[in-house]
């Protein structure tokens, strides 16, 4: 299995653009999970997914950021629009469902917002 | 909300030497993970713990539900282990993972 995986890698914009970041869960896995990482805060849960059904947004930091599983192997995180601050590594993570299953990770979406 | 708090923060030690990081979580888990990532930014899940102590090569992770605490041991450090390395809990009843800040691990040769 190829993992999951994220595009873009990078990205770099400017303030006020819409942003979307995009996911491929490992095929069979039931959770899907958006993390964020940043120097001062560290990695943060966004919001996941069970079953395509988002379980727990609350982690969201505010109505510009939105995200959506329309079916099994897709997820997106959008930022519209977008703000200096939102500058961070996006991660995406995956799971069969369930406490005991370790999470895997993609390897990241680096946003840079000028 | 869970509360993690990792120690050290940075850690320098020399190749060969026995590494301890430790991290304390504040509520209580279904399980707690230790992650490793690179200077490239990937992330890789080294351990996941519920009870007792896990081994995987020169790396041993030990967990004590009632306290709280877990450690993360390194036999015969390599400079190979430099990483940040990160602990991170799922709280009961929750899904999603709490992170602490990480330890910033150097080996030198």
């Amino acid at each position: 299995d190829a993992g999951v995986i994220q595009s873009p890698r990078h990205e770099v914009t400017e303030m006020g653009q819409e942003v979307t970041l995009r996911c491929k869960p490992i095929s069979g896995h039931n959770s899907l999970f958006w993390y964020r990482q940043t120097m001062m805060r560290g990695l943060e849960l966004l919001i996941y997914f069970n079953n395509n059904v988002p379980i727990d947004d609350s982690g969201m930091p505010e109505d510009r950021f939105s995200a959506k599983m329309p079916n099994a192997s897709f997820s997106t995180l959008k930022i519209q629009p977008s703000e200096p601050r939102d500058s961070a590594v996006y991660f995406c993570a995956s799971n069969p469902t369930g406490p005991k299953n370790i999470q895997y990770f993609g390897a990241g979406t680096r946003l840079s917002v000028l | 909300k869970n509360e993690v708090e990792q120690s050290p923060q940075n850690l320098t030690a020399q190749e060969g030497e026995f590494i301890t990081i430790n991290c304390s979580y504040s509520v209580g888990i279904s399980a707690l993970h230790w992650l490793q990532q690179h200077p490239g930014g990937g992330i890789v899940s080294l351990f996941m713990l519920s009870s007792g102590k896990k081994k995987h090569g020169r790396l041993i992770a030990t967990i004590n539900i009632q306290e709280k605490h877990s450690s993360l041991h390194i036999t015969a450090s390599h400079p190979r282990d430099s990483a940040v390395y990160i602990c991170a809990v799922r709280s009961l009843g929750a899904d999603g993972l709490t992170f602490g800040k990480g330890t910033h691990l150097i080996i030198q040769p």
